[in-house]
């Protein structure tokens, strides 16, 4: 079944400054990338998705990038704001009406202001 | 966006007795409906994968005798733990996804904080 690493596990920035997260799969039917962000006690929210036939999409302060040739995709945060603060997970998806999301174990995000 | 509604958002109870957790689409219909669980600082175990009308597919490890799960209708779908012991103690997150309107996008529920004395 589908692997999906995500790194690092913690990251902490400046008020500011940019955060990346990256994460890699390993099935290569995988053809849509979501990222969620989750506050503390709060439920997963989609702040950003990719599919296959798209290298790059952005959305503000957020962007994705995919390669599938190396089967790896990142979110950058740009002027990163303390209510950025959360764990933000990776996922990998075949996209089919019977295909399930794969979880990155996640990452947390620490903006000091 | 789509809207799901997980009820209730905690629930403590006694060993040995049975909760029963439900996760609604409100604007949409949810032709595949997952049941996560989550521990504190950790990411979100897949537990089973459920498709309307037809039995959840239960991942490698999760007992389906212990996690019942019903997907009865496009809207609804129930996670009972049976027979709930201390080590059932956890965040139990739904996540639905729909047809078109959805995008195919997975939402979440607001996750359900189940404890057992």
């Amino acid at each position: 079944g589908e692997n999906v690493e995500q790194h690092p596990s913690t990251l902490s920035v400046q008020e500011g400054d940019s955060a990346v997260i990256k994460c890699t799969y390993s099935d290569s039917a995988s053809n849509y990338f979501p990222w969620y962000k989750q506050e503390l006690g709060k439920r997963p929210q989609l702040i950003i998705d990719i599919r296959s036939n798209v290298g790059e999409k952005k959305d503000q302060r957020i962007a994705v990038t995919l390669n599938k040739t190396a089967k790896h995709f990142s979110l950058h945060i740009t002027e990163t704001q303390p209510e950025d603060s959360a764990v933000y997970f990776c996922a990998a998806n075949i996209n089919t009406n019977a295909g399930k999301s794969t979880f990155g174990d996640g990452t947390t995000l620490t903006v000091k202001p | 966006g789509a809207v799901v509604s997980q009820h209730p958002s905690w629930v403590i109870c006694k060993s040995g007795t049975s909760v029963k957790i439900e996760c609604r689409s409100l604007d949409f219909q949810a032709t595949t409906m997952f049941w996560y669980r989550q521990f504190p600082k950790q990411s979100l175990m897949l537990m089973a994968t459920s498709n309307e009308g037809s039995k959840a597919t239960y991942e490698q490890g999760v007992e389906k005798d212990k996690f019942l799960i019903n997907h009865a209708s496009l809207t609804l779908s129930t996670l009972t733990v049976t027979s709930a012991h201390p080590e059932d103690s956890s965040f139990y997150i739904c996540s639905a996804r729909g047809g078109i309107m959805a995008k195919n996008i997975q939402y979440f529920g607001a996750g359900t904080r189940l404890s057992v004395l």
